[in-house]
């Protein structure tokens, strides 16, 4: 079954650094990724998603993320954090008709 | 357009007690997947219904259970409920794509239980 892998539980950012949140997949087959944001006592929103037309993704909010099957990643960024990306960030991968989550990263921004 | 709702929003149970968690998907969605989600980790697939039938299902036990009514809107039912199924359940919803595995998931705000 296809998986994914997010490193580091935690980050922590000054306000307008850059925000990078790594993903690993582990997957036979070409896969299907996605990243969520959870804000706090809410559900998940769909950040972007990659389906292999492109492996530069653009998302919502000024987030990106890059498909690189070489090191089997798929690591999200924003250039600049604002204070309003402080919450939870997930990896998906696609399995069949479910999606297999990572364990989360919780993004904390610093004024 | 409204999108994936969930109700209720929270609730108390105590142990033994049955619930049942109701959801609407996204306006031309057809398929809704429900997942639970402990605190401090990541969503864990229940199950998915497509075409009121059961399509997949993840590790859960057999006290959950589920059905998808001909409007494509669903229900996820727990019987003899434990203090471990105290959890964030979301409800997700997509348009089944000929290629499995491709559809986007959209989920709703979820149900908070407690269970006592």
């Amino acid at each position: 079954a296809q998986s994914v892998t997010q490193l580091g539980s935690h980050v922590s950012v000054s306000e307008g650094a850059l925000v990078l949140l790594r993903c690993n997949y582990s997957s036979s087959v070409p896969p299907y990724l996605f990243w969520y944001v959870q804000y706090p006592n809410q559900g998940l929103q769909l950040l972007l998603k990659y389906t292999s037309a492109a492996t530069l993704v653009k998302g919502i909010n000024g987030f990106e993320a890059e498909f690189k099957k070489s090191e089997t990643s798929f690591h999200l960024t924003k250039p600049s954090a604002h204070m309003s990306d402080a919450a939870e960030y997930f990896c998906a991968v696609s399995n069949d008709y479910k999606l297999s989550f990572g364990a989360g990263t919780t993004v904390t921004v610093r004024a | 357009d409204a999108g994936v709702t969930q109700s209720p929003t929270h609730l108390i149970k105590t142990r033994g007690q049955q619930v049942t968690l109701r959801c609407s998907p996204k306006s031309g969605h057809d398929t809704v997947s429900w997942y639970q989600q402990a605190l401090g980790q990541g969503p864990q697939f229940i199950f998915q219904y497509y075409e009121e039938e059961e399509r997949q299902r993840g590790n859960f036990p057999d006290r959950f259970s589920g059905h998808q009514f001909p409007n494509y809107s669903s229900e996820l039912n727990v019987n003899a409920l434990l203090l471990g199924d105290s959890a964030l359940y979301l409800c997700a919803s997509s348009l089944a794509n000929r290629e499995v595995g491709t559809d986007t998931q959209y989920f709703g705000p979820g149900t908070r239980l407690t269970v006592l």
